[in-house]
């Protein structure tokens, strides 16, 4: 089972923003509106920060903002803080059953 | 509080078994889909198996169907993850996490910290 496809590493200065992506196929992140995004602190574990494609949970900042286009899904973290470095994954539903988790982006704020 | 926590892990010879635990509570546990997610040394996070709440279906990623069984009990909340012919691969840190919803598709909102399963000679 193949993992989604996410760039290895973002970096951005305090105050900016940045996208970054989470690559599939229609049958996991085009076929279906179930893509999340989760960040990761080393040694901490995974905190859901989007779910269905671009819905916050309640306390998630509203910095943190999801879409998607075709089999591409994709993260934006506005107003970059030195919080905000950490790993990031996105998942998707994927057909047959399964759920699949993106390769990790690991956003450094210089 | 919504919580969940893990328990069970350990050092174990290939070949070997290990059943994790999960104790869930704050919520109504049949309400919702279950799942576990392993994270091996340094690298991504894998789903390796789910629950459905209401409908009680199991599901697994390849690399564990055959080896590795979710099961319930409702009476204690507790999620388990019976772990049989482990292999090396198979070291990792393992999660449990609860999902949005009861639904296989759902997000997984609440995680626990963590139990480590060593497989090694």
């Amino acid at each position: 089972q193949s993992a989604l496809t996410q760039p290895a590493s973002v970096s951005g200065s305090p105050g900016q923003s940045i996208t970054f992506s989470c690559t599939g196929t229609s049958s996991d992140v085009g076929g279906y509106d179930y893509v999340s995004w989760y960040q990761q602190h080393p040694g901490k574990a995974p905190k859901l920060i989007i779910y269905d494609v671009s819905n916050r949970p309640s306390g998630v900042s509203n910095r943190f903002f999801g879409s998607k286009s075709g089999n591409t899904a994709s993260l934006t973290i506005s107003g970059l803080q030195a919080e905000d470095e950490a790993e990031y994954y996105c998942s998707s539903y994927r057909s047959g059953s399964t759920y699949v988790f993106g390769t990790g982006t690991k956003v450094t704020v210089l | 509080e919504v919580q969940v926590l893990e328990s069970g892990g350990g050092l174990v010879q290939p070949g070997g078994s290990l059943r994790l635990s999960c104790a869930a509570s704050g919520f109504t546990f049949t309400n919702y889909a279950m799942t576990w997610v392993r994270q091996a040394p340094g690298k991504g996070l894998e789903w390796v198996s789910g629950f459905n709440g209401n409908y009680g279906t199991t599901h697994y990623a390849d690399s564990v169907k055959g080896r590795f069984t979710i099961s319930r009990d409702t009476f204690n909340n507790t999620l388990y993850l019976q772990l049989n012919s482990l292999r090396a691969e198979d070291t990792a840190v393992y999660y449990c996490a609860k999902r949005t919803g009861d639904s296989k598709r759902a997000a997984m909102d609440v995680w626990g910290l963590g139990t480590m399963v060593t497989v090694s000679s």
